[in-house]
């Protein structure tokens, strides 16, 4: 599977945009790119996969470059409860073995 | 979340002395998998199981069995403890048939195991 490379930490303000962005230079065409995040000390949450398209949902949005070899987690208007250490990860599809790295970790301040 | 419980959720043993976690879920996912997780290195996966007696090795199962003998449990098993085995276990599963949620994984509070 592909490896990831994530910067160790970022912060921004409460209500601002939080985007989180990740390397993935060898994924090949199968690979989707996950994205979960750990708040301290409880089990992952998973938050938004794509494949080639941007994706969005209640939690996020996923922008995937062109070439895919990079991605941008948005958190549109991040909130205290969203500091966690988030998670970008590449794997083949269903029920693919998950790789977690260290991640990166998220600081919102007030 | 999702229906996933793990027992125990505090554990300290001894070295040498066998240990079993529990994992049990009420979602009918066909997919379960145990993983540790410790400073330094993220979540690790030890085993996975992709149906009941099916199961298979993930990057870490050295000291580490598992069973599943039905759909619901995902035993994991350290048959003589070592020190390097103290860490904090997660359990995850996927697949719930029918609902093409293939792709996530959903994972439970975690054991914290302290091995004397």
């Amino acid at each position: 599977d592909a490896k990831t490379t994530q910067p160790p930490s970022m912060d921004c303000a409460e209500g601002r945009a939080a985007n989180l962005p990740c390397n993935h230079s060898t994924i090949s065409g199968n690979e989707y790119v996950y994205w979960y995040r750990q708040i301290h000390s409880q089990g992952p949450q998973y938050i938004i996969h794509g494949l080639k398209n941007n994706e969005t949902n209640e939690m996020a949005s996923l922008i995937i470059t062109e070439d895919r070899k990079s991605s941008t987690l948005i958190l549109p208007h991040a909130t205290l409860r969203d500091t966690a250490v988030y998670y970008c990860i590449v794997g083949s599809g269903a029920n693919s073995k998950l790789t977690f790295g260290k991640g990166i970790t998220l600081s919102v301040r007030p | 979340d999702a229906g996933i419980t793990q027992s125990p959720r505090h554990k300290v043993t001894e070295t040498g002395t066998p240990v079993t976690l529990r994992c049990h879920q009420t979602e009918n996912h066909r997919y379960m998998y145990w993983y540790r997780q410790d400073p330094g290195h993220g979540l690790r996966l030890i085993h996975y199981s992709y149906g009941v007696k099916d199961t298979d090795k993930g990057e870490v199962s050295d000291g580490y069995s598992v069973s599943r003998s039905k759909t619901e449990d995902f035993l994991l098993t350290l048959e003589s403890a070592t020190s390097s085995q103290t860490s904090v276990y997660f359990c995850a599963i996927s697949e719930r048939p029918g609902t093409g949620l293939y792709n996530e994984q959903f994972f439970g509070p975690g054991t914290r195991l302290t091995v004397l």
